[in-house]
C-alpha cells in the first residue's frame, strides 16, 4: 500500500528561526513529489514539485530536497515569518493517483 | 479567474438528510476530483472525473454520488448523511486527464458536520 509519512506532526518555532520538515514515502511507481501549504480554513496551495531527477527546488524561503533512492524528502523553511504558520503537506504522485501525507502543523511565534 | 469555487463553506446536517456540495471551476480543466480531509489523516480521494460525462470512484466512494454534466461543474451528493461523513471536503481540478497533472488547484473547502 502506498504510504506517505510526515514528521514531526507539529512544531513551534520563533519568528526568524529555520525549521525542517520530513517526508518518507513508499509510493511506487514514483512520478513526482510535491509540497503544499494549507492555511487554516483554506485549500492546499502548491509550493514545490520535484520529479525523479531533481534533488532540490526552492520557492522563496522554502527549499525542498528529494532523495529518490531512500524515498525521503524534506522541506526547509528559512527565516520563518508569522505567515508561515500553516499545515505543510507532502504529496507523492504515482503517475495515476496522488498519495497525501497527514501534514506537519507549523506554528511561528513572535 | 475565480479558480475552484466551493459552496457552502459550512454545513450542519442531521443523520439521514441528503445534500449536495457544489464545485465549479472556470479554468476549462478536464480533471476534477473530490477529497475528504480528516484529522490526523491525509486527503483521501472520494470520486473523480476525467471529463464531462465521465466519473469514477476513488479510495472512499461509499455514501457519495457524483455527476459531471458540464466541464465546469462537479457536484458531490450525500444521499443519506451519517456521522462518519463529518469531515472537510475539498474539490480540486487540473489540466490533464489524470490526477498526476503537475498543477492541481484546490477549492477552499466545505466543513460538514453530521449530527
Amino acid at each position: 500500500k502506498n504510504q506517505v509519512e510526515q514528521s514531526p506532526q507539529s512544531l513551534i518555532i520563533l519568528e526568524g528561526k529555520n525549521c525542517t520538515l520530513q517526508c518518507n514515502y513508499t509510493v511506487s511507481p514514483f512520478s513526482n513529489l510535491r509540497w503544499y501549504k494549507q492555511d487554516t480554513g483554506r485549500g492546499p496551495v502548491s509550493l514545490t514539485i520535484m520529479t525523479f531527477s531533481e534533488n532540490t527546488k526552492s520557492n522563496g524561503r522554502y527549499t525542498a530536497t528529494l532523495d529518490a533512492d531512500t524515498k525521503q524528502s524534506s522541506l526547509h523553511i528559512t527565516a520563518s515569518q508569522l505567515s508561515d504558520s500553516a499545515s505543510y503537506i507532502c504529496v507523492v504522485s504515482g503517475y495515476i493517483m496522488l498519495s497525501f501525507g497527514a501534514g506537519t502543523t507549523v506554528t511561528v511565534r513572535a | 479567474n475565480a479558480g475552484v469555487t466551493q459552496t457552502p463553506k459550512f454545513q450542519v446536517l442531521k443523520t439521514g438528510q441528503s445534500m449536495t456540495l457544489q464545485c465549479a471551476q472556470d479554468m476549462n480543466h478536464e480533471y476534477m476530483s473530490w477529497y475528504r480531509q480528516d484529522p490526523g489523516m491525509g486527503l483521501r480521494l472520494i470520486h473523480y472525473s476525467v471529463g464531462a460525462g465521465i466519473t469514477d470512484q476513488g479510495e472512499v466512494p461509499n455514501g457519495y454520488n457524483v455527476s459531471r454534466s458540464t466541464t465546469e461543474d462537479f457536484p458531490l451528493r450525500l444521499l443519506s448523511a451519517a456521522p462518519s461523513q463529518t469531515s472537510v471536503y475539498f474539490c480540486a481540478s487540473s489540466y490533464s486527464g489524470t490526477e498526476d497533472s503537475l498543477e492541481v488547484f484546490f477549492g477552499s473547502g466545505t466543513q460538514l458536520s453530521v449530527l
